[in-house]
Protein backbone atom coordinates (compact mmCIF):
# COMPACT_ATOMS: atom_id res chain seq x y z
CA UNK A 1 0.00 0.00 0.00
CA UNK A 2 1.82 3.30 -0.99
CA UNK A 3 1.75 5.54 2.24
CA UNK A 4 2.82 9.48 2.20
CA UNK A 5 2.65 10.83 6.09
CA UNK A 6 3.61 14.19 6.91
CA UNK A 7 4.01 15.40 9.94
CA UNK A 8 5.96 18.42 11.85
CA UNK A 9 3.05 20.81 11.35
CA UNK A 10 2.80 23.29 14.63
CA UNK A 11 1.95 26.47 15.86
CA UNK A 12 4.81 28.80 14.88
CA UNK A 13 5.29 32.61 15.43
CA UNK A 14 5.77 34.69 12.75
CA UNK A 15 9.00 35.45 12.25
CA UNK A 16 10.05 31.75 13.25
CA UNK A 17 10.72 28.20 11.18
CA UNK A 18 9.05 24.92 10.98
CA UNK A 19 10.47 21.96 9.38
CA UNK A 20 7.95 19.62 7.76
CA UNK A 21 8.50 15.58 7.13
CA UNK A 22 6.90 13.48 4.51
CA UNK A 23 7.66 9.72 4.92
CA UNK A 24 7.26 7.71 1.72
CA UNK A 25 6.21 4.01 1.81
CA UNK A 26 4.72 1.34 -1.24
CA UNK A 27 6.60 3.03 -3.93
CA UNK A 28 9.92 3.44 -5.20
CA UNK A 29 10.67 6.66 -3.46
CA UNK A 30 13.52 7.66 -5.57
CA UNK A 31 12.07 7.14 -9.10
CA UNK A 32 9.92 10.14 -8.24
CA UNK A 33 10.12 13.78 -8.11
CA UNK A 34 8.54 14.98 -4.96
CA UNK A 35 6.11 18.42 -4.61
CA UNK A 36 4.64 19.60 -1.42
CA UNK A 37 1.05 21.71 -1.99
CA UNK A 38 -0.50 23.89 0.16
CA UNK A 39 -4.29 25.08 1.21
CA UNK A 40 -5.07 27.93 3.17
CA UNK A 41 -7.83 27.48 5.39
CA UNK A 42 -11.21 28.50 2.85
CA UNK A 43 -8.92 28.76 0.20
CA UNK A 44 -7.93 27.11 -2.84
CA UNK A 45 -4.69 24.53 -3.29
CA UNK A 46 -1.43 26.59 -4.26
CA UNK A 47 1.51 24.76 -5.47
CA UNK A 48 5.00 25.16 -2.76
CA UNK A 49 7.77 23.22 -3.90
CA UNK A 50 8.96 20.73 -6.12
CA UNK A 51 12.40 18.92 -6.04
CA UNK A 52 13.66 15.86 -8.45
CA UNK A 53 14.22 12.21 -7.73
CA UNK A 54 17.58 12.65 -6.81
CA UNK A 55 17.42 16.05 -5.49
CA UNK A 56 19.48 17.81 -7.52
CA UNK A 57 16.73 20.44 -9.22
CA UNK A 58 14.35 22.16 -7.14
CA UNK A 59 11.55 24.78 -7.79
CA UNK A 60 9.44 27.10 -5.61
CA UNK A 61 6.31 29.24 -6.23
CA UNK A 62 7.86 33.13 -6.00
CA UNK A 63 5.93 33.49 -2.85
CA UNK A 64 8.56 31.50 -0.91
CA UNK A 65 11.42 31.63 -2.34
CA UNK A 66 14.43 32.07 -0.07
CA UNK A 67 12.05 31.29 3.17
CA UNK A 68 11.46 27.76 2.26
CA UNK A 69 13.84 24.48 1.44
CA UNK A 70 12.91 21.35 -0.15
CA UNK A 71 15.36 18.59 0.18
CA UNK A 72 15.10 14.63 0.31
CA UNK A 73 16.82 11.83 1.48
CA UNK A 74 16.52 8.70 -0.80
CA UNK A 75 18.01 6.18 1.88
CA UNK A 76 15.09 7.11 4.18
CA UNK A 77 12.37 7.79 2.11
CA UNK A 78 11.72 10.82 3.16
CA UNK A 79 10.77 14.65 1.79
CA UNK A 80 11.41 17.45 3.89
CA UNK A 81 10.46 21.07 3.59
CA UNK A 82 12.19 23.61 5.79
CA UNK A 83 10.21 27.06 6.21
CA UNK A 84 11.91 30.09 7.53
CA UNK A 85 10.39 33.56 8.46
CA UNK A 86 6.75 32.42 8.31
CA UNK A 87 4.36 35.14 7.60
CA UNK A 88 0.45 34.62 8.91
CA UNK A 89 -0.29 33.91 5.17
CA UNK A 90 2.11 30.48 5.28
CA UNK A 91 -0.77 29.26 7.57
CA UNK A 92 -2.18 26.35 5.62
CA UNK A 93 -2.55 22.61 5.43
CA UNK A 94 0.65 21.47 3.69
CA UNK A 95 0.52 17.81 1.39
CA UNK A 96 3.34 16.11 -0.10
CA UNK A 97 2.29 14.44 -3.07
CA UNK A 98 4.40 12.18 -5.61
CA UNK A 99 4.56 13.65 -9.13
CA UNK A 100 3.44 11.63 -12.10
CA UNK A 101 5.86 11.15 -14.52
CA UNK A 102 3.20 13.18 -16.74
CA UNK A 103 2.53 16.07 -14.51
CA UNK A 104 0.03 15.20 -12.40
CA UNK A 105 0.04 14.75 -8.47
CA UNK A 106 -1.49 11.20 -8.34
CA UNK A 107 -0.30 10.06 -4.26
CA UNK A 108 -1.19 12.79 -1.74
CA UNK A 109 -0.62 12.16 1.89
CA UNK A 110 -3.34 13.75 4.37
CA UNK A 111 -1.54 16.81 5.03
CA UNK A 112 -0.21 18.42 8.23
CA UNK A 113 -1.36 21.79 9.77
CA UNK A 114 1.22 25.05 10.25
CA UNK A 115 -0.62 28.36 11.80
CA UNK A 116 1.71 30.93 12.21
CA UNK A 117 0.31 32.99 14.14
CA UNK A 118 1.51 35.29 17.82
CA UNK B 1 2.50 33.72 -13.57
CA UNK B 2 -0.14 31.72 -15.13
CA UNK B 3 -3.38 32.77 -14.43
CA UNK B 4 -6.39 29.86 -14.68
CA UNK B 5 -10.28 31.13 -13.86
CA UNK B 6 -12.45 28.69 -12.88
CA UNK B 7 -16.49 29.47 -12.40
CA UNK B 8 -16.95 29.69 -8.48
CA UNK B 9 -19.43 27.41 -8.34
CA UNK B 10 -21.57 24.78 -11.07
CA UNK B 11 -25.20 22.84 -10.34
CA UNK B 12 -26.13 20.18 -12.35
CA UNK B 13 -29.71 17.75 -11.93
CA UNK B 14 -28.63 14.12 -10.54
CA UNK B 15 -28.10 12.26 -13.34
CA UNK B 16 -27.55 15.14 -15.63
CA UNK B 17 -24.08 16.58 -16.94
CA UNK B 18 -21.72 19.14 -15.09
CA UNK B 19 -19.14 21.05 -17.28
CA UNK B 20 -16.55 23.01 -15.24
CA UNK B 21 -14.38 25.37 -17.29
CA UNK B 22 -10.55 26.30 -16.64
CA UNK B 23 -9.90 29.38 -18.61
CA UNK B 24 -6.06 29.99 -19.52
CA UNK B 25 -4.33 32.11 -22.31
CA UNK B 26 -3.77 29.47 -24.96
CA UNK B 27 -4.29 26.49 -22.62
CA UNK B 28 -4.62 24.02 -25.03
CA UNK B 29 -1.23 24.14 -25.74
CA UNK B 30 -0.48 22.81 -22.34
CA UNK B 31 -1.28 19.75 -20.44
CA UNK B 32 -4.09 20.09 -17.68
CA UNK B 33 -5.20 17.92 -15.03
CA UNK B 34 -8.00 17.86 -12.58
CA UNK B 35 -8.66 16.95 -8.92
CA UNK B 36 -11.39 16.42 -6.86
CA UNK B 37 -11.40 16.96 -3.01
CA UNK B 38 -14.57 16.49 -0.50
CA UNK B 39 -14.93 18.44 2.23
CA UNK B 40 -11.92 17.93 4.99
CA UNK B 41 -10.66 15.19 2.32
CA UNK B 42 -7.13 15.06 0.19
CA UNK B 43 -7.55 16.06 -3.45
CA UNK B 44 -7.67 13.57 -5.58
CA UNK B 45 -6.65 13.19 -9.46
CA UNK B 46 -9.48 12.65 -11.23
CA UNK B 47 -8.35 13.36 -14.85
CA UNK B 48 -4.57 13.78 -16.19
CA UNK B 49 -2.88 14.68 -19.53
CA UNK B 50 -6.17 16.45 -20.46
CA UNK B 51 -8.52 13.43 -20.81
CA UNK B 52 -7.03 10.54 -19.02
CA UNK B 53 -8.73 8.78 -16.20
CA UNK B 54 -6.83 7.50 -13.43
CA UNK B 55 -7.31 3.47 -12.36
CA UNK B 56 -10.65 3.61 -9.97
CA UNK B 57 -12.28 6.64 -11.71
CA UNK B 58 -15.53 6.56 -13.58
CA UNK B 59 -15.91 6.88 -16.94
CA UNK B 60 -18.27 9.58 -15.97
CA UNK B 61 -15.26 11.67 -15.78
CA UNK B 62 -14.10 13.03 -18.73
CA UNK B 63 -12.01 16.17 -19.63
CA UNK B 64 -11.10 18.08 -23.04
CA UNK B 65 -8.80 21.25 -23.84
CA UNK B 66 -8.51 23.29 -26.65
CA UNK B 67 -7.98 26.92 -27.15
CA UNK B 68 -8.16 28.88 -24.47
CA UNK B 69 -10.54 26.38 -22.34
CA UNK B 70 -9.94 23.08 -20.73
CA UNK B 71 -12.91 21.08 -19.59
CA UNK B 72 -13.72 18.60 -17.13
CA UNK B 73 -17.32 16.66 -17.89
CA UNK B 74 -19.40 15.03 -15.18
CA UNK B 75 -21.77 12.75 -17.18
CA UNK B 76 -24.11 11.24 -15.10
CA UNK B 77 -24.05 13.27 -11.72
CA UNK B 78 -24.40 11.36 -8.74
CA UNK B 79 -24.40 12.92 -5.19
CA UNK B 80 -21.20 11.68 -4.32
CA UNK B 81 -19.67 13.98 -6.94
CA UNK B 82 -20.37 16.91 -5.12
CA UNK B 83 -16.88 18.69 -4.46
CA UNK B 84 -14.20 21.12 -5.25
CA UNK B 85 -12.76 20.54 -8.36
CA UNK B 86 -9.44 22.26 -9.37
CA UNK B 87 -7.73 22.31 -12.98
CA UNK B 88 -3.70 22.32 -13.16
CA UNK B 89 -1.01 22.78 -15.32
CA UNK B 90 2.92 23.17 -15.47
CA UNK B 91 3.88 26.78 -17.12
CA UNK B 92 7.74 26.87 -16.95
CA UNK B 93 9.18 24.75 -13.97
CA UNK B 94 6.26 25.82 -12.19
CA UNK B 95 2.65 24.76 -11.18
CA UNK B 96 -0.56 26.71 -10.92
CA UNK B 97 -3.71 25.69 -9.66
CA UNK B 98 -6.86 27.14 -10.96
CA UNK B 99 -9.31 29.17 -8.45
CA UNK B 100 -11.56 25.75 -8.17
CA UNK B 101 -15.30 25.60 -8.47
CA UNK B 102 -18.09 24.22 -6.38
CA UNK B 103 -19.83 21.55 -7.91
CA UNK B 104 -23.48 21.03 -6.37
CA UNK B 105 -25.63 18.40 -7.46
CA UNK B 106 -29.22 18.81 -7.08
Amino acid sequence: EVQLVESGGNLVQPGGSLSLSCAVSGLPFSNFWMSWVRQAPGKGLEWVATIKEDGSEEHYVDSVKGRFTVSRDNAKNSLYLQMSSLRAEDTAVYYCARDHKEGPWDVWGQGTTVIVSS
Amino acid sequence: SYDLTQPFSVSVALGQAATVTCGGDNIGRKIVHWYQQKPGQVPVLVIYGDYKRPSGIPERFSGSNSGNRATLTISRAQAGDEADYYCHVWDNRSAFFGTGTKVTVL
